[in-house]
């Protein structure tokens, strides 16, 4: 089976940085994905990530280890707005998305 | 580009109705979308997978009578809860898989979702 391990709250500091961890165990895998949902609205996307590696997208950078069954979304210069919940989302062999129970992002000025 | 609008964004409906949610992809064609429901502070919950031309497919313990997906076209798929009832008050949102071929084909793009209160 499948399973999708992120932490459930954290706190940061508006101008800092924050890692998002996230860890999963499959059969599997065809990409993993995180997205950010601010309260009240539908996911969108920020990163796929298919091969080892950091990718990286202005404030915000992804990475993946395979081996490690592990990723993690960093964050930049944190603004408030950047408050939100992330999801981690592992795509499995039928190309079906997992979702992870999202981590909820506090930024305090 | 890879744009998805959902209609309507709300709806009041008395219990026993039936509502209809429709998704679109608005610049690319999506051969798969998926729909979800979220209650508040819970995760996304997959309903269902549709596909265009064919039957969807359904995540366990979700009734396919009462919630009728139809893919019919390649930018179009509709959810109809049939005989809502308040239980089924929730936010749904739709996705699409833009499966164009450029790019990343496997991403999935919301839509804004559809806030449903059932009275």
């Amino acid at each position: 089976g499948q399973n999708i391990d992120q932490p459930t709250e954290m706190t940061a500091t508006e101008g800092a940085i924050v890692q998002i961890n996230c860890t999963y165990q499959t059969s599997g895998f065809n990409g993993l994905f995180w997205y950010q949902q601010h309260a009240g609205e539908a996911p969108t996307f920020l990163s796929y990530n298919v091969l080892d590696g950091l990718e990286e997208k202005g404030r915000f950078s992804s990475f993946l280890s395979r081996s490690k069954g592990y990723s993690y979304l960093l964050l930049k210069e944190l603004q408030m707005k950047d408050s939100a919940s992330y999801l981690c989302a592992l795509m499995d062999s039928n190309y079906q998305l997992i979702w992870g129970a999202g981590t909820k992002l506090i930024i305090k000025p | 580009g890879a744009v998805v609008s959902q209609h309507p964004s709300w709806v009041i409906c008395k219990s026993g109705t039936s509502v209809k949610i429709e998704c679109r992809s608005l610049d690319f064609q999506a051969t798969t979308m998926f729909w979800y429901r979220q209650f508040p502070k819970q995760s996304l919950m997959l309903m269902a997978t549709s596909n265009e031309g064919s039957k969807a497919t359904y995540e366990q313990g979700v009734e396919k009578d009462k919630f009728l997906i139809n893919h019919a076209s390649l930018t179009l798929s509709t959810l109809t809860v049939t005989s809502a009832h308040p239980e089924d008050s929730s936010f749904y949102i739709c996705s699409a898989r833009d499966t164009s071929g450029t790019g990343m084909s496997e991403t999935q793009y919301f839509g804004p979702g559809t806030r449903l209160l059932v009275l």
